[in-house]
């Protein structure tokens, strides 16, 4: 039984298009995260939700919209689609702030 | 700017023999550290972590070494074994609660040779 699972795990779309990621823990955390892992290997913080509110929002291109329907999902919506968008990104949560529980990742190609 | 440095990418050990991973800061403003492992199409994992007020954080055969002054910490693995094998990233946190984000360093890839 999966603790963080996000879905889809890889995600094909052309330059332009609007896609979501969805993301669903049953830890009963608090906190949620959105990551986003590079070409460069950094992962960086893009979102952070604790019980449905926003608490951290890095310098992230408004195209990037976080949406939490309850504390056990955070979905990322991307309009427009870039090629700099290509990444994987990953869903995370957390207890406490400290221990992070990952998803599995989603790889995003912009073509 | 990279507050968190890893600047080993890659380090390859032989199984039974100890491996030792570094991680740089510049932030001293840190309070807690943070070790996690990676396997490919996996999520990152937590492993081990450390407050600043401490210097040495054990379990079992992973321990993390904290050297405040010199914004140095390590994580040591002995012995090493060939599932450890994986990408390492260092991440560190200014206080705690959900205030604050982990700042992940670039990682280390280790290869565990049998």
């Amino acid at each position: 039984d999966t603790a963080v699972s996000q879905t889809p795990k890889y995600l094909v779309t052309q330059m332009g298009n609007d896609k979501s990621i969805k993301c669903e823990q049953n830890l009963g955390h608090d906190t949620m995260y959105w990551y986003k892992q590079d070409s460069k290997k950094f992962l960086k913080i893009m979102f952070s939700y604790n019980n449905k509110e926003l608490i951290i929002n890095e310098t992230v291109p408004n195209r990037f919209s976080p949406k939490s329907p309850d504390k056990a999902h955070l979905n990322l919506h991307i309009n427009s689609l870039e090629l700099g968008d290509s990444a994987v990104y990953f869903c995370a949560s957390s207890p406490y702030g400290l221990e992070l529980f990952f998803g599995s990742g989603t790889q995003l190609s912009v073509l | 700017d990279q507050q968190v440095k890893q600047n080993s990418p890659s380090l390859s050990v032989q199984e039974g023999r100890i491996s030792i991973l570094n991680c740089d800061y510049t932030n001293s403003m840190f309070d807690y550290f943070l070790w996690y492992k990676k396997y490919p199409a996996e999520g990152p994992t937590f492993l081990i972590s450390i407050s600043s007020i401490k210097d040495k954080n054990e379990d079992g055969r992973f321990t993390v070494f904290l050297n405040k002054s010199a914004k140095h910490l390590s994580l040591h693995i002995v012995p090493s074994q060939p599932g450890d094998s994986a990408v390492y990233f260092c991440a560190a946190k200014r206080g705690g609660g959900s205030q604050g984000n982990l700042i992940f360093g670039k990682g280390t890839k280790l290869s565990v040779k049998p």
